[in-house]
């Protein structure tokens, strides 16, 4: 069964540092997400990510963070400076189509220290 | 996004059926309704979705009330494996929009 694939699992990062992480959604997916979870919270939404722009984001969604589709079959998120509330798990997710379900990746806990 | 009230926690036995309920009085015509589940530690899992008639799929099924101002999602016989937070989540269809998670219902099953 296809599957989202979320690298690398586990990052610890220094504050202030910047990180990519790294999703390869479904290969003929159109809809690209982004997700994160602090721990013993809510999972929130992030951005979402239609025809090579952004269609969406949310208020979390600052300056900070980027995404990027660069080559077809990567798609990623960058914090350039990333502070001690970063810390949660990152879960990207695609989607065929409007009317269809979402897939999600098993995520990268993101560890800023 | 319209507001869903799901219990905080249901507890099943194995092999049992288990009714998880959702209210979703505010609902709008074009609004689906969603489950998807999350495992520990894993990321959310799409369970099921429905706009007015009851659903089938090989996880579960979906009972919407008549009104759409609530729905039951259904574990026709529960597994450890299905130990979970089951959301339900109103979505409409005619964007690729987010889905927006609330706290869910955490989903005990006991051998």
């Amino acid at each position: 069964e296809p599957e989202v694939t979320q690298t690398p699992s586990h990052q610890v990062t220094q504050m202030g540092q910047e990180v990519i992480l790294r999703c390869v959604p479904i290969s003929n997916h159109l809809y690209f997400y982004w997700y994160r979870q602090i721990l013993g919270q809510k999972v929130e939404f992030l951005v979402s990510f239609y025809n090579n722009e952004i269609s969406e984001k949310s208020e979390i969604f600052d300056d900070q963070f980027s995404v990027e589709r660069p080559d077809g079959s990567n798609f990623t998120l960058k914090i350039r400076s990333t502070k001690l509330e970063d810390s949660a798990m990152y879960f990207c997710a695609s989607r065929y189509d409007r009317g269809t379900e979402a897939f999600f990746g098993q995520g990268t806990r993101l560890t800023v220290v | 996004d319209a507001k869903t009230t799901q219990p905080n926690s249901m507890e099943s036995n194995e092999e049992e059926p288990v009714h998880l309920p959702c209210n979703h009085s505010t609902i709008s015509g074009t609004d689906y309704i969603h489950w998807y589940r999350q495992l520990p530690s894993q990321g959310p899992e799409y369970v099921i979705h429905g706009l007015t008639s009851n659903v089938n799929n090989r996880m579960a099924s979906l009972a919407i009330a008549e009104d759409r101002k609530s729905s039951t999602l259904i574990l026709h016989r529960a597994t450890l494996r299905d130990a979970a937070v089951y959301y339900c989540i109103l979505r409409e269809e005619t964007s690729g929009s987010r889905l927006t998670f609330g706290e869910g219902t955490q989903l005990t099953v006991n051998p």
